[in-house]
């Protein structure tokens, strides 16, 4: 079962930021948290992951709170194309013992213009 | 980014025939691969965990001798869908893990069953 839960869906206007939250309490200390998103019919899309530090780059960010137990994915200006289910997921990451991905309901995020 | 190409991204089929669904890691070596299959309106559920060289893993409720899965070298898993039936529809989605554990997903592959 997927370990994280978070809000079925939510929306944003083009231009503003989006921050899609979730839920992962039980997470363990080898564990990290991955975002990924899926545009309709297609392959999901690797956005960014972290452990516990806040994580940037050229698509989000990455807010993690400070017991790991939840996080936050910011999109810092929406546009009408980021409209895409986006899941959280906790996972062990590191080398070719990776774990699996399991991938909980995610969040529908429809961006408005 | 790394690139996973899946063949064929749509395929129709007649009740009763078997389909075999081809995941390729294009510029890495995949030591794992993942299927997952996803029914309309709902996540994605993994069906196996596929290493090279070896039996793949299936999860709980998944048919071994169903849906056969096959890693035969780095860069390539198949999916076998065996004798299969309308409610075997789905879209079916594989992912390559690098060396460093990243992942990577293809585009999907639709199948419908008359």
């Amino acid at each position: 079962d997927a370990k994280t839960t978070q809000p079925p869906s939510m929306d944003c206007a083009e231009g503003r930021a989006a921050n899609l939250p979730c839920n992962h309490s039980t997470i363990s200390g080898n564990e990290y948290v991955y975002w990924y998103r899926q545009i309709h019919s297609q392959g999901p899309q690797y956005i960014i992951h972290g452990l516990k530090n806040n994580e940037t780059n050229e698509m989000a960010s990455l807010i993690i709170t400070e017991d790991r137990k939840s996080s936050t994915l910011i999109l810092p200006h929406a546009t009408l194309r980021d409209t895409a289910v986006y899941y959280c997921i906790v996972r062990v990451a590191g080398g070719n013992q990776g774990g699996k991905l399991i991938f909980g309901q995610g969040t529908e995020l429809s961006v408005k213009p | 980014g790394a690139v996973v190409s899946q063949h064929p991204s749509r395929v129709i089929c007649k009740s009763g025939t078997s389909v075999k669904i081809e995941c390729r890691s294009l510029d890495f070596q995949a030591t794992t691969m993942f299927w997952y299959r996803q029914f309309p309106k709902q996540s994605l559920m993994l069906m196996a965990t596929s290493n090279e060289g070896s039996k793949a893993t299936y999860e709980q409720g998944v048919e071994k001798d169903k849906f056969l899965i096959n890693h035969a070298s780095l860069t390539l898993s198949t999916l076998t869908v065996t004798s299969a039936h309308p409610e075997d529809s789905s879209f079916y989605i594989c992912s390559a893990q690098t060396y460093t554990g990243e992942l990577f997903f293809g585009e999907g592959s639709r199948l419908t069953v008359l």
